[in-house]
């Protein structure tokens, strides 16, 4: 079963934060997420597994509230390179299988 | 470093008609994986493999066949193509998954855009 990620999109002037949200009805075991520009192949940026603490890359981390079966992506001090599509992927009952939300379009404009 | 290989890029079908879409990884990683996206929507994933011998079905398998004879190779096969096929399809492979998660990110191909009229 797919997750589900909001908001669906988000506008942002350089420098300011936001969060994604990735939502289970299932127990999860772990969380990817990944970035996709437009026409391009999803690009990993992190992985988090349940008991796993909080994860950076650079100035984009990420939680992962096992009671909740929820993961949130936090942006911070956005940065231009940042706009595209954020996917989470959920994997539940160790079974190798990732589930992709139906992603959030992140746009940063000058 | 070649990672990840799919052909061809772009593949314009006739309904009914058949084909091959090939994948090929030179990261000797075990696990492979075949998705699709439509416009403006998620990945879905259509089927995956563990190692070689050994393909299972993911959330949308019907229309499509997958084999593994190799660690390199996972093609996805099209035996006759409808226009709800039209879509992006994405191969992916991973070191490991499961307990070992942490270093299994997936590793994506470039696309094959197919349109089925």
């Amino acid at each position: 079963q797919q997750p589900v990620q909001s908001p669906q999109a988000v506008i942002l002037r350089e420098g300011e934060d936001a969060v994604i949200n990735c939502s289970s009805s299932k127990a999860l075991y772990s969380v990817h997420w990944y970035r996709q520009k437009h026409g391009e192949a999803p690009v990993f940026l992190m992985i988090l597994l349940k008991g796993g603490e909080q994860k950076g890359h650079d100035k984009i981390s990420a939680s992962f509230n096992e009671k909740k079966q929820q993961s949130s992506l936090y942006l911070t001090a956005s940065q231009l390179s940042y706009s595209g599509t954020y996917f989470c992927g959920t994997e539940t009952n160790n079974d190798y299988k990732l589930s992709f939300g139906a992603g959030t379009t992140v746009t940063v404009r000058a | 470093n070649a990672g990840v290989t799919q052909t061809p890029k772009f593949r314009i079908l006739k309904i009914g008609q058949s084909m091959t879409l090939q994948c090929t990884q030179d990261m000797n990683h075990n696990y492979m994986y075949w998705y699709r996206q439509d416009p403006g929507m998620g990945l879905k994933l259509i089927y995956y493999s563990v190692g070689a011998g050994i393909t299972d079905k993911g959330e949308v398998p019907n229309g499509y066949n997958v084999s593994r004879s190799t660690t390199e190779d996972f093609p996805l096969r099209l035996e006759l193509a409808a226009p709800s096929q039209t879509s992006v399809y994405f191969c992916a492979s991973s070191y490991s998954g499961g307990v070992d998660s942490y270093n299994s990110p997936l590793h994506f191909g470039n696309g094959t855009r197919l349109t089925v009229t």
